[in-house]
């Protein structure tokens, strides 16, 4: 077990919808990431936030937007859902100050 | 713009095989190097990670994996596979010092047959 914990772990959406994922990042870890993980590919990433604020972003429309709060857990929100958004949404924390990023379990998403 | 290629998209060994993934970089600059291992069903676990010092580098349950600078290389190596490495496997890099944003390789799929 890594301590990050995501929630939902399985979703269905339909086209056009807007999805709300969440996690709870390892203890003592201050900063959040968010992949997004397609079928058969690597983890591609979306952004990451540091102190509530988004620090660095990845190749993701503004549709893909997110928040962190005091206690360091993060939602990651999608409006307008597109087919291709189907994918297994995975959160990752780390120390600011450290190199290694810890990964939870994933949500499962689906847009019909 | 940085990118990770793994040279093997699915390979197939017999248990006691020796093993070895291909790994390859582009950055420039100073790079930390990972690989992590996604059982079937579960979350990305780190294997093992490269930050200075020694280019050979051990990890969990017997890979090691060596960082050669000249290459951009950061094969991961195992001498005898086990069935339970049955795994998908990734090499990622972090660099410019952006902590949480790892650019991943597309994966290797490791089948090992009993």
């Amino acid at each position: 077990e890594t301590g990050v914990t995501q929630s939902p772990t399985h979703l269905i959406k339909t086209r056009g919808q807007q999805v709300t994922l969440r996690c709870s990042s390892q203890s003592g870890h201050n900063t959040v990431s968010w992949y997004q993980q397609a079928l058969g590919q690597g983890p591609q990433f979306i952004f990451q936030y540091y102190r509530e604020e988004e620090n660095g972003r990845g190749n993701f429309p503004p549709r893909f937007s997110g928040l962190q709060f005091p206690n360091y857990s993060s939602e990651l929100n999608v409006n307008a859902l597109e087919l291709d958004d189907s994918a297994l949404y995975l959160c990752a924390s780390s120390k600011s100050s450290g190199n290694t990023i810890y990964f939870g379990e994933g949500s499962w998403l689906t847009v019909v | 713009a940085q990118s990770v290629s793994q040279h093997n998209h699915h390979v197939i060994l017999s248990e006691a095989a020796s093993l070895e993934l291909g790994c390859n970089y582009s950055y420039g600059g100073t790079v930390n190097l990972f690989w992590y291992v996604q059982y079937p069903g579960q979350h990305l676990q780190l294997l093992l990670k490269y930050f200075s010092g020694d280019p050979l580098v051990k990890g969990i349950k017997g890979f090691e994996a060596e960082f050669i600078k000249s290459k951009f290389s950061f094969n991961l190596r195992k001498p005898s596979v086990q069935w339970s490495d049955t795994a998908e496997y990734f090499c990622a890099v972090n660099a410019g010092g952006n902590t949480g944003k790892l650019i991943f390789g597309q994966g290797t799929t490791l089948q090992v047959k009993p």
